[in-house]
């Protein structure tokens, strides 16, 4: 079956740091890719999403480029902040369906 | 423009109660999605729904919980008998339903702990 592994946490930063969290991915066919995120307290958001290779999703800030070939879509940022703390999931949909397999989830805390 | 609502946002329960978790989707979405999230787990599918009909139920624990979506508006979850180890963040996503690119959007959860 499908499957999304991305890199465990936490993640601890200094503000202004580059944020890379790795995510690659097991699945047939052409997936669509997504990253959410989940402030404390509150439900997931989407951050961004790429529906075709070679796509790049772009928010906040932040990117990923949706690589076929080698199944990823690792997501980055180039000056993080205190607001970017929270946890990030990578996650696949089917095109003949709309089920979501997340990641694990990775933790990003960014210290002032 | 209301987003996915769940009621209610906390529940505190004694084990063996029945527990009720409501959901309204954003108007308009016809795929429903009901989530759990602990640290042991992460974050589980139970069960989902296109145009009020389930769709796959498989990661449903046990027959202790049931849902429903009687309409278009309105979704339950249901644990009788709830148990300690339910205690977890429930979460309710609701999506347009087209071919696996749309964007799913999540309510803000209720936190339910079982005594």
């Amino acid at each position: 079956g499908d499957s999304v592994t991305q890199m465990e946490g936490p993640v601890t930063l200094s503000e202004e740091a580059f944020l890379t969290i790795n995510c690659t991915y097991t699945a047939t066919g052409y997936p669509s890719l997504f990253w959410y995120v989940q402030y404390p307290g509150e439900g997931l958001q989407l951050l961004l999403k790429a529906t075709k290779a070679d796509d790049k999703g772009s928010n906040k800030g932040f990117e990923a480029t949706y690589r076929k070939e080698t199944t990823s879509f690792h997501l980055e940022k180039g000056s993080v902040q205190v607001s970017d703390s929270a946890v990030y999931f990578c996650a696949l949909t089917q095109a003949a369906g709309n089920k979501l397999t997340f990641g694990g989830g990775t933790r990003v805390l960014v210290k002032p | 423009d209301a987003g996915v609502i769940q009621s209610p946002r906390h529940e505190v329960t004694e084990m063996g109660q029945e527990v009720t978790l409501r959901c309204k989707p954003i108007s308009g979405h016809n795929s429903l999605f009901w989530y759990r999230q602990t640290m042991m787990r992460g974050l589980e599918l139970l069960i989902y729904f296109n145009n009020n009909v389930p769709i796959d139920d498989s990661g449903m624990p046990e027959d202790r919980f049931s849902a429903k979506m009687p309409n278009a508006s309105f979704s339950t979850l249901k644990i009788q008998p709830s148990e300690p180890r339910d205690s977890a963040v429930y979460f309710c996503a609701s999506s347009p339903l087209a071919g696996g690119r749309e964007t799913q959007y999540f309510g803000p959860g209720t936190r339910l702990l079982v005594l």
